[in-house]
């Protein structure tokens, strides 16, 4: 079974500065999708930002991007130039490519962005 | 289109009653996810759909959750003799069968569940 791990529970940082969230990984799959999904106070989750395993390059969005370690099971997600909007709950997530459907989320970091 | 759409938004109810709650997805996408949510907690997967067909049930869902998509449109939920370990807020999530979007789930602003 694959697990997801966040280990901070809450970050908060000023406004403008660079945040990095940390998530890891257990599974013994080789072919599998990595999220990050974005949960602010009005709780509608949207997703952030997107990563195939299979691709060396990390993805970026934007002011996002991602560290993708796959010898490490490591997914970490970087904000740069942080704004007020990016205040939320985020979430962790991995999907294997082939077989089960399902979505397994970590734990979830609270990010405040303080002006 | 107006995103995935989650009735009621609130729940109350005493425990012991039943409830359902219904789950209206992107016109079109044809794969349907409901999952639960503890607060301060990640979303807890609960079940699958392929268009009519619950093709992923997960093993923490008792024999009091049941869910349904006829016809492969909307969704329902339903707990019977609801307990208080049951509050949470339940999501509902949609996705596409293909295109760029193929792997993106799209989710509703969920039912928060209170059982007293």
């Amino acid at each position: 079974a694959q697990t997801v791990t966040q280990s901070q529970p809450e970050m908060s940082v000023q406004e403008a500065e660079t945040v990095t969230l940390s998530c890891t990984y257990d599974t013994s799959e080789n072919n599998y999708y990595l999220f990050w999904y974005k949960q602010p106070p009005s709780r509608q989750m949207i997703l952030v930002i997107r990563q195939e395993a299979y691709k060396q390059q990390n993805a970026t969005e934007n002011r996002f991007s991602v560290n993708f370690q796959k010898a490490a099971k490591s997914f970490s997600l970087k904000i740069s130039d942080s704004q007020l909007g990016d205040t939320a709950m985020y979430f962790c997530a991995f999907k294997v490519i082939q077989g089960a459907q399902k979505l397994v989320f970590g734990q979830g970091t609270r990010l405040t962005i303080n002006p | 289109d107006t995103g995935v759409s989650q009735n009621p938004r609130h729940k109350i109810t005493k425990r012991g009653q039943n409830v359902t709650f219904r789950c209206d997805p992107i016109s079109e996408h044809n794969r349907l996810y409901w999952y639960r949510q503890t607060l301060g907690q990640g979303p807890e997967f609960l079940t699958y759909f392929q268009n009519e067909a619950q093709l992923e049930k997960s093993r923490l869902l008792s024999d009091r959750f049941s869910a349904e998509r006829p016809k492969g449109s909307f969704s329902t939920l339903e707990i019977q003799r609801t307990e208080q370990g049951d509050s949470a807020m339940y999501l509902c999530a949609s996705r596409p069968r293909e295109g760029i979007d193929y792997e993106k789930l799209f989710f509703g602003s969920g039912t928060q569940l209170s059982v007293l």
